[in-house]
Parts: C-alpha cells; sequence; structure tokens
C-alpha cells in the first residue's frame, strides 16, 4: 500500500495529557499537510510542509500544538495540554509540488477524544 | 476567514436524475479548484478537478464548471447513483488548499 497512513487511528486521552500523531505521506511527495475537521464541517488547514521545511501555519496553530518533518518524510503534530475542544478528526495529506493537475492525498485520519 | 463556502449542507435528489453542488470562493488568487468525496471514518478521496484557465471539466459522470467572474464553481453528477451517496468538498488551492464545509448528497433508489 503505497497511500498516506496515519497512525494511531483512534485515540483517546485525559484532558491535559500530550498527543503525538504520526503520518507518512505517499514516499515521492514533497509536500505534507495538516487539518483538522469537526462535526458537520470542512477539513481546517493547520500547517504544511515543503520537505522539511515548515511553510505555513494557520491561527488555529496555538502554541500547545507543534508539527514536525524532520527528514522531508514522516510527519508528527504534537498536541500539548489537551483540551477538550481539541476532539476532531487529524487529518493528512500528501502531494507533489503543485502544477497543473496536481491533486493532494489524505490519509484515513486519526480522530481524537480528550474526556 | 471562510474563503470557501458550500452554502447548501444537504441535497438529496432521486436515482438517474442529475445532482448539482455548488461551491463559492473569496480568494481570486486561488488557480485550482478540487471537489473531493468522503465516506463516514474515511480520509477525502479526490474526485474531480479544474484549472483556473478552463470553465469545464468532464470525466464520465462528473463534470466541474468554473465562473471565475461570479467565483462560483459546481460539480454536476449526472446520472446520479445510490453509490455516489457521500459528503462533498469543495477545495480551491493557492500555496495550500483551502475547503468549504461540505454537501451530504443522498441519492434515493
Amino acid at each position: 500500500d503505497t497511500g498516506v497512513s496515519q497512525d494511531p487511528r483512534h485515540k483517546i486521552t485525559k484532558r491535559g495529557q500530550n498527543v503525538t500523531f504520526r503520518c507518512d505521506p505517499i514516499s515521492e511527495h514533497n509536500r505534507l499537510y495538516w487539518y483538522r475537521q469537526t462535526l458537520g464541517q470542512g477539513p481546517e488547514f493547520l500547517t504544511y510542509f515543503q520537505n522539511e521545511a515548515q511553510l505555513e501555519k494557520s491561527r488555529l496553530l496555538s502554541d500547545r500544538f507543534s508539527a514536525e518533518r524532520p527528514k522531508g518524510s514522516f510527519s508528527t503534530l504534537e498536541i500539548q495540554r489537551t483540551e477538550q475542544g481539541d476532539s476532531a478528526m487529524y487529518l493528512c495529506a500528501s502531494s507533489l509540488l503543485w502544477t497543473e493537475e496536481t491533486e493532494a492525498f489524505f490519509g484515513q485520519g486519526t480522530r481524537l477524544t480528550v474526556v | 476567514d471562510q474563503q470557501v463556502k458550500q452554502n447548501s449542507p444537504s441535497l438529496s435528489v432521486q436515482e438517474g436524475r442529475i445532482s448539482i453542488l455548488n461551491c463559492d470562493y473569496t480568494n481570486s488568487m486561488f488557480d485550482y479548484f478540487l471537489w473531493y468525496k468522503k465516506y463516514p471514518a474515511e480520509g477525502p478521496t479526490f474526485l474531480i478537478s479544474i484549472s483556473s484557465i478552463k470553465d469545464k471539466n468532464e470525466d464520465g459522470r462528473f463534470t466541474v464548471f468554473l465562473n471565475k467572474s461570479a467565483k462560483h464553481l459546481s460539480l454536476h453528477i449526472v446520472p446520479s447513483q445510490p453509490g455516489d451517496s457521500a459528503v462533498y468538498f469543495c477545495a480551491a488551492r493557492n500555496n495550500d488548499m483551502r475547503f468549504g464545509a461540505g454537501t451530504r448528497l443522498t441519492v434515493k433508489p
């Protein structure tokens, strides 16, 4: 399987704990994106990487959130001191550099529940 | 900042009829538009796209129309099939990709 994979698929954590999610993109893809999706909403952009460089961060990405892509391959998204409002589906996507007719491919997401 | 809007949260059509899903955007810098389909408990899957230099792109039963002056695009599915029932997201691309809130399409047999 050469698609985008995310781990874990589900995570339940107590408020105040730290969590870390992993995304493995399609191997030749330069770009990697993180989105958050809550019920009834579309994916909300969080951040994206081009190779190992983090090029843009949304205002949604508070100082409790940090993302890395140290070697330009897999990426991690860490949430510190989780809050109930962090409960959502966290989606990762990857793509080649934007050219004509380039689409992003999504993983199946990590569903976070903060109790 | 909702740069991409899908104002219809749901749409119900009869099998065999046309489904039309609409999307509006505000940022004139978007250069590429995409439609994704999403089933429960899965990530979005790419469906069809259109460049900002075109006004129509067709792929089988799916056609996307772009009206740049109105900053509006639409997805037509004809004929609609029950298996098309899903949530459809419109997305617009500049440096990153922004999504609308989605439209839940239900195709009734």
